[in-house]
């Protein structure tokens, strides 16, 4: 089965707040992990990553937090716009070493943001 | 910089029936990856390319499903003969290797396949 989960399948928020996805991964030889947004009939696109050894990454109005003791992951989005609105993927790359390594992606999170 | 391209974006076939997707990676990326994604469900990797040699493809359902990336550029994926089960999104996606594990996959818009 799937190592990546997460908590809630969907989340709805008004504009202007914040906005907090969670994620549960289950290997903790896992060394990467990535946060993906995909939009209705687009690929996934890249948001922020984080590596084991980062408790917390910045970016514009993006924020991941690793807590490598309970292996859970979340994503926070500052004042969430309508455009944030898509499903959000966190994936788990489970790298052999320092090679490639195969990402696993969890079931996503619906986030739809209200006017 | 163009994103990863692919062809067609759309494609309805009936079950048995073949069907073969295209996909050009970002240029000057090594990687190449070919990804399902039914719907409701996250990409699961099929078969992942380092130029034209193929690294994982334990994954790939080899009794229907192939893939080739002649000269280390272009994809193809095929599926023969077609299982309504494999209605889905076919995604591409295309890293360039950095060393110490850490890839930034880059996607392409999908082939949205339908078997009836």
């Amino acid at each position: 089965g799937e190592s990546v989960g997460l908590h809630l399948p969907t989340l709805s928020v008004q504009e202007g707040d914040n906005s907090i996805i969670n994620c549960a991964y289950s290997n903790s030889a896992s060394d990467y992990f990535i946060w993906y947004k995909q939009e209705s009939g687009k690929g996934p696109q890249f948001i922020i990553d984080i590596r084991s050894n980062m408790d917390k990454r910045q970016g514009q109005r993006v924020t991941v937090l690793l807590n490598k003791t309970v292996k859970h992951l979340s994503l926070q989005i500052a004042a969430t716009q309508p455009g944030d609105s898509a499903v959000y993927f966190c994936a788990e790359n489970m790298g052999r070493g320092s090679t490639l390594g195969r990402l696993y992606f969890g079931r996503g999170t619906q986030l739809t943001v209200w006017p | 910089e163009a994103g990863v391209a692919q062809s067609p974006r759309y494609k309805i076939i009936e079950k048995r029936q073949s069907v073969a997707f295209w996909c050009n990676p970002i240029s000057g990326h090594a990687t190449l990856y070919w990804y399902q994604q039914i719907l409701g469900q996250g990409p699961k990797l099929l078969i992942q390319f380092q130029n034209n040699g193929v690294v994982d493809d334990s994954q790939l359902p080899k009794d229907r499903f192939s893939a080739e990336r002649l000269k280390g550029v272009d994809s193809t994926l095929k599926i023969q003969p077609a299982k309504l089960e494999d209605s889905a999104v076919y995604l591409c996606a295309s890293s360039l290797y950095r060393s110490g594990g850490e890839e930034t996959q880059y996607f392409g818009p999908g082939t949205r396949l339908l078997v009836l």
